[in-house]
Parts: C-alpha cells; sequence; structure tokens
C-alpha cells in the first residue's frame, strides 16, 4: 500500500524566512513524487515533481529515497506563497493515480 | 497545461434525490479520468477511475451503485451521485492525466475547479 504522510497541518512562517514543508512517504516500487499547491479560491496545480528536479516560485523538493522523503523548501518565503499544499505520490506502471497527504496549510505572515 | 471543467460547481439537493456532476476536458482527448472527494479541512481522496468504453474502477470502500459514473466520449465524464444523503455532502473534483513522452515520460494530472454538494 502507498502512502503520503505531511505531519504538519498548519505552519506559519514570517516574510522572508525560510520554509519547509515535510512529506514522508512509503511506496514499495520507484514512486513519482509531486507538490500540489491549491491557493484561495483556485483550483489544485501542479508546484512541481521530483523528476524534472526544477525550481518554481524558488521552491525546490528532493527526493531521499533513504529516508523516504520529500521535503519542499523556499529560503524565502513570500506572503503569495500562502496556500495549502500537498504532497503526492504517484506509483509506477500505467494507472497514474495520485495518493495525497493530508496537506499543510502554509501561512507567511508580514 | 490542459484545461478541465466541472459543472456545476455548486448544488444544494434534497436528501433521496440524484446529482449529476460532469467533468469535460476542454482541450485533449481523455481515455482516463479521476474522480476525487475532499471532506472539509481534509485531503483529496482518490474515489475511481472513469474509463472510456469500460468500466469504472472504484477504490474500496466507494459504493459503485451509489456512485455512478460514466465516460461518456473521450472529452466527458460524469459521477452521479444517487440517493444522496447528508453524508454525501462534499467537495468533489476530476482530473485528467496528461503522460507526455517528449523529452522523457511526464506523468501530470490536470484539476477541475470542484463540485461542492450539500444535501440537505
Amino acid at each position: 500500500a502507498q502512502r503520503v504522510t505531511q505531519p504538519e497541518k498548519l505552519l506559519s512562517v514570517f516574510k522572508g524566512a525560510p520554509v519547509e514543508l515535510k512529506c514522508n512517504y512509503s511506496y514499495s516500487g520507484s514512486p513519482e513524487l509531486f507538490w500540489y499547491v491549491q491557493y484561495s479560491r483556485q483550483r489544485l496545480q501542479l508546484l512541481l515533481r521530483h523528476i524534472s528536479r526544477e525550481s518554481i516560485k524558488g521552491f525546490t523538493a528532493d527526493l531521499n529515497k533513504g529516508e523516504t522523503s520529500f521535503h519542499l523548501k523556499k529560503p524565502f518565503a513570500q506572503e503569495e506563497d500562502s496556500a495549502m499544499y500537498y504532497c503526492a505520490l504517484s506509483g509506477s506502471g500505467s494507472a497514474r493515480q495520485l495518493t495525497f497527504g493530508s496537506g499543510t496549510q502554509l501561512t507567511v505572515l508580514p | 497545461g490542459a484545461v478541465v471543467s466541472q459543472h456545476p460547481s455548486w448544488v444544494i439537493c434534497k436528501s433521496g434525490t440524484s446529482v449529476k456532476i460532469e467533468c469535460r476536458s476542454l482541450d485533449f482527448q481523455a481515455t482516463t479520468m479521476f474522480w476525487y472527494r475532499q471532506f472539509p479541512k481534509q485531503s483529496l481522496m482518490l474515489m475511481a477511475t472513469s474509463n472510456e468504453g469500460s468500466k469504472a474502477t472504484y477504490e474500496q470502500g466507494v459504493e459503485k451503485d451509489k456512485f455512478l459514473i460514466n465516460h461518456a466520449s473521450l472529452t466527458l465524464s460524469t459521477l452521479t451521485v444517487t440517493s444522496a444523503h447528508p453524508e454525501d455532502s462534499s467537495f468533489y473534483i476530476c482530473s485528467v492525466p496528461l503522460l507526455r513522452l517528449a523529452g522523457g515520460p511526464i506523468n501530470e494530472q490536470f484539476f477541475g475547479p470542484g463540485t461542492r454538494l450539500t444535501v440537505l
């Protein structure tokens, strides 16, 4: 069975401070890991995926297979980063269903 | 990216009635669509996989006779909540997966805006 755990429901940081949203997963094969973001009153959208090794809006996430983690990081948080963040896992194969973590509500304070 | 629409965006109905929710992929064809349910302050839970030309695949614990899925065409999937009850009140979200192979396989899902169902 696959599982995604986001231990923090709420996270508040001040503008300009570093932020890290934690995500741990369990999966027996080689998963694809994603971070999705949902801004207020908007639909869920992809922020980044581990295979692309990209930085989007200053956010990065590194897949650590040893620790089975995919933490999302940003060195300097901005107020517009305030949103709900979901870590998600897709198993290998053609199914492509996503298993979501419970989400972390990030609030960046001025 | 792909554009996915849902209709209606919200619906209020009486207990015992049925409600149909549509999910449309506006700019590309999708043989597969996913239906999720999200309760307040909780995560998205996959309900079922809608398959064009064949039966939907339901996740464990989801009643297929209650949540009827019809993948009518390559751009439309419908979810019908039959004999709705207050406990079915939730946010229903569909997504369309896109697997791009150019430059290496990329698996991405595009989400609809969701439908808020309230059963009185």
